[in-house]
Parts: C-alpha cells; structure tokens; sequence
C-alpha cells in the first residue's frame, strides 16, 4: 500500500548544479501536485498536472521545471539550483481531473534539498 | 498576499483538554476547507473538511467550525492526546478551483 513515494528523501547540492526529484502514485490518481514547504510560509504550490500530458505553473513555479511521465509518474527538475530552493519538497495526488470543490490531496513523505 | 492565515505559530495544551485551532481566510470566493496533519519526515494527511453550506462539522474528536461572514474556521480537538501533537494545516479551495491553498501551519504540543 505504498501511495505516493518520493525519491531521493534527502539532497544536497552545490549552486548551479541540477536535479530531478521522481515522483510516483499507485492508486490510479489523475491529478499530481509539487509543493515546497519552508518556516512560516506553509505549503506553497510549484506547479501541478490536471491529467496526463498537462501540467500549469503554480504560485512559486520560476527556476523549475516538470514532467509528467504517464499517469503514475510527476518529476520536478531543477536546472541551476540555487540557495533560495532550500525547502522540503512534497508530492501529491487526487483523484478528480475536473476542478472539484472537495478535492483532498494525498502527500507522500517529502524531499528535504539544501543548496549550498 | 496569503490568503489563508493561521496566526500562531504554536500553542501548547495539557493532555484532556481542548486545542482549538484557527484560520483566517480573505477570499471569498473559498467554498471548501481542510485541514491536514503532519508528523516530522511525513507528509502532510487530511484531517476533516467542511463545504461552505455548512457550519460545522464533527468526526470522532475533531470538530470544524466554520465563520462565513468573518471568514474564519476553526479546529476543536477533544479530548487531547500525545499523539495530537503535529503540525496542523488549513487549506481552501474556490470553486472551480483545481488547487488548494494552504496556511502557514501550527505546531501543536500536548502535555502530559
């Protein structure tokens, strides 16, 4: 029953230097979701894919980059990263591709990256 | 501009009693509302909900309360337990929304 799973749990990197965070659902979710988390600012949305094949920016999408693979599979990319995308990074799914009002995300456990 | 607020950082209570926790939203346009629980090195699990053609909304020890005209909700928790001690998420979407957003979270600490 593994959900969602996020890969790798932790990273560091040097500024400039790329990554690709992976992403994976199992339970046949139709919507994925990036989210950034830092001290005092909450859950923060990076982009998120409605269904396979779209994906729209979200409210903190500049200096990343995503893909979705097929239907299980949401990757965030980071091409140059820097200091300021230190954050926890979380994954998520839904089910519904049509806006809902009653939308409930499932999290998996996170991705904690320090830019050097 | 944050859209959802939750104004303490962290609040205390002793094992037994209440925690009631607030949020503080300036959209209008907000007609659905969650709140998530996450423990260290997890992410974040729905709680409870509530639509905005209700006022309240119960599930076991947990209960939503929500304010449409001062746009507020709340979360009571009764009786409290250790294991409540988490940091707790409010979120609202709009209608027609795909998104959710979410507050800046409080970190609940049950005492024994």
């Amino acid at each position: 029953n593994a959900g969602v799973t996020q890969t790798p749990k932790f990273q560091v990197l040097k500024t400039g230097q790329s990554m690709t965070l992976q992403c994976a659902q199992d339970m046949n979710h139709n919507s994925m979701y990036w989210y950034r988390q830092d001290p005092g600012m909450g859950l923060r949305l990076i982009y998120y894919s409605a269904s396979e094949g779209t994906t729209d920016k979200g409210e903190v999408p500049n200096g990343y980059n995503v893909s979705r693979l097929n239907k299980r599979e949401f990757s965030l990319r980071l091409e140059s990263a820097a200091p300021s995308q230190t954050s926890v990074y979380f994954c998520a799914s839904s089910v519904r591709t049509k806006p809902a009002t009653n939308e409930k995300l499932f999290f998996g456990s996170g991705t904690q990256l320090s830019v050097l | 501009d944050q859209q959802v607020k939750q104004n303490s950082p962290s609040l205390s209570v002793q094992e037994g009693r209440i925690s009631i926790l607030n949020c503080d939203y300036t959209n209008s346009m907000f007609d659905y509302f969650l709140w998530y629980k996450k423990y260290p090195a997890e992410g974040p699990t729905f709680l409870i909900s509530i639509s905005s053609i209700k006022d309240k909304n119960e599930d076991g020890r947990f209960t939503v309360f929500l304010n449409k005209s001062a746009k507020h909700l709340s979360l009571h928790i009764v009786p409290s337990q250790p294991g409540d001690s988490a940091v707790y998420f409010c979120a609202a979407s709009a209608k027609g929304a795909q998104k959710l957003v979410f507050g800046q979270g409080t970190r609940l600490t049950i005492n024994p």
